[in-house]
């Protein structure tokens, strides 16, 4: 099956400081990469989609500034968390659209984030 | 608007059977996909439906009528280790997933 890998899986930063985030798909290519955010017992939140070569797409609410996302090529895409602070902590989630019919998702193991 | 509604919490006994509903609205719709998702980890794919009826996929089964905006995810002959979160995700006309909160099913011995 599809392999989404993120790197790092966990990471614990100081408040100002960026932290980036990658997602690679491992053995197939995605045109588009989503990336998730999801809080203590909630459901995922998309904060936006990521396609290869244009600039993404957010979500309502979400700070583009904040949250930078790179698609720079069909196997790579990066979540740029900066200046973050501890309400930005959270476990975040990329996830790639396989090219089967199905259209699904294959999931990467998710970030957590924590800022101090 | 979008919605997609699932049940909270259920409870089931290892071993026995459970069914896990859920309704949807959607701008349109392109399938209905199920994930489970164990705390701490990212969802994996179990199922996915566009044509009404039953799908079986070993202890798994997946169903849908379109019509009604329903489905539900049945899980056969439980064990410990299905205790999990169990998501209903839409999929609308351009192709977005709509996501449920997710049920948190706990399984007892």
């Amino acid at each position: 099956g599809a392999v989404v890998s993120q790197h790092p899986s966990r990471v614990i930063c100081k408040s100002g400081t960026s932290v980036k985030i990658e997602c690679r798909s491992l053995d197939f290519q995605a045109t588009t990469m989503f990336w998730y955010r999801q809080f203590p017992k909630k459901s995922l939140m998309l904060m936006a989609t990521s396609n290869e070569g244009s600039k993404a797409t957010y979500e309502q609410g979400v700070e583009k500034d904040k949250f930078l996302i790179n698609h720079a090529s069909l196997t790579l895409s990066t979540l740029t968390v900066t200046s973050a602070h501890p309400e930005d902590s959270s476990f975040y989630i990329c996830s790639a659209r396989g090219t089967s019919e199905y259209n699904e998702q294959f999931f990467g193991p998710g970030t957590r984030l924590t800022v101090l | 608007g979008q919605n997609i509604d699932q049940p909270t919490e259920m409870t089931a006994t290892e071993g026995a059977i459970v069914q896990i509903n859920c309704t949807y609205q959607t701008s349109g719709f392109n399938g209905l996909f199920w994930y489970q998702q164990h705390a701490g980890e990212a969802p994996t794919f179990l199922s996915y439906n566009v044509l009404d009826g039953l799908e079986e996929k070993g202890r798994f089964s997946s169903f849908l009528s379109r019509s009604k905006g329903y489905s539900y995810l049945l899980l056969k002959e439980l064990q410990m280790k299905d205790s999990a979160s169990y998501l209903c995700v839409s999929m609308d006309s351009n192709y977005q997933l709509i996501w449920g909160a997710g049920t948190k099913l706990i399984i007892k011995p």
